[in-house]
């Protein structure tokens, strides 16, 4: 299976801030990686596909880029509902994985 | 509007088995693949494998191979997934997830998701 690396696993923040967040693949896989974004107690919410296409409805504050084995997730001046965990997944094999986390948290 | 309604939440002995409902609305149920996706207390979530509407194809993470059982019944619009065995690193939070293209093939991303129904497993 394809490993999913994420970091930092934690990471404290300020309303306004600049924020990313990395994913590593164990192996290549072109841009096949999406973004998710968890509140406690809620399903994930699908943020980004393809690596950088942004889901409708998404803000344009939230972006994606990457590829190969490399991706990150940026958010560009962070607000108050963006306080949540944010996960990759791959899909570019048939058996899909998710990365282990990103807590963003309040600084 | 898309909607997935999973079943309530169950309490299960070790060794037992549960078998947990995700019924669809809104859309055509036999264009998408239902994944489950579980989540343990305090911890990420896990890919466990997917099905497609019309049960031709199903994947399934190799943990899982062997103890899961992933289903649909068309005519009610409902996937199943049943876990055998169950121990206690099996409780969590089990979630369905539709996928976000028409396909009947290979697993895709997911954009709409169920309530999640929580499983604990427990003597």
């Amino acid at each position: 299976d394809i490993q999913m690396t994420q970091s930092p696993s934690t990471l404290s923040a300020s309303v306004g801030d600049r924020v990313t967040i990395t994913c590593r693949a164990s192996q290549s896989i072109s841009n096949w990686l999406a973004w998710y974004q968890q509140k406690p107690g809620k399903a994930p919410k699908l943020l980004i596909y393809k690596a950088s296409t942004l889901e409708s409805g998404v803000p344009s504050r939230f972006s994606g880029s990457g590829s190969g084995t490399e991706f990150t997730l940026t958010i560009s001046s962070l607000q108050p509902d963006d306080f949540a965990t944010y996960y990759c997944q791959q899909y570019e094999s048939y058996v899909l994985t998710f990365g282990g986390g990103t807590k963003v948290e309040i600084k | 509007q898309v909607q997935l309604v999973q079943s309530g939440a169950e309490v299960k002995k070790p060794g037992a088995s549960v078998k947990v409902s995700c019924k669809s609305s809104g859309h055509t149920f036999t264009n998408y693949g239902v994944s489950w996706v579980r989540q343990a207390p305090g911890q990420g979530l896990e890919w466990m494998g997917w099905i497609s509407a019309d049960e031709v194809n199903t994947k399934y993470a190799q943990k899982f191979q062997g103890r899961v059982t992933m289903t649909t019944d068309t005519s009610t619009s409902t996937a199943y997934m049943e876990l055998r065995s169950l121990r206690s690193g099996d409780t969590a939070v089990y979630f369905c997830a539709t996928d976000r293209m028409m396909n009947w093939n290979y697993p895709d991303i997911s954009d709409i998701w169920g309530q999640g129904t929580m499983v604990t497993v427990s003597s």
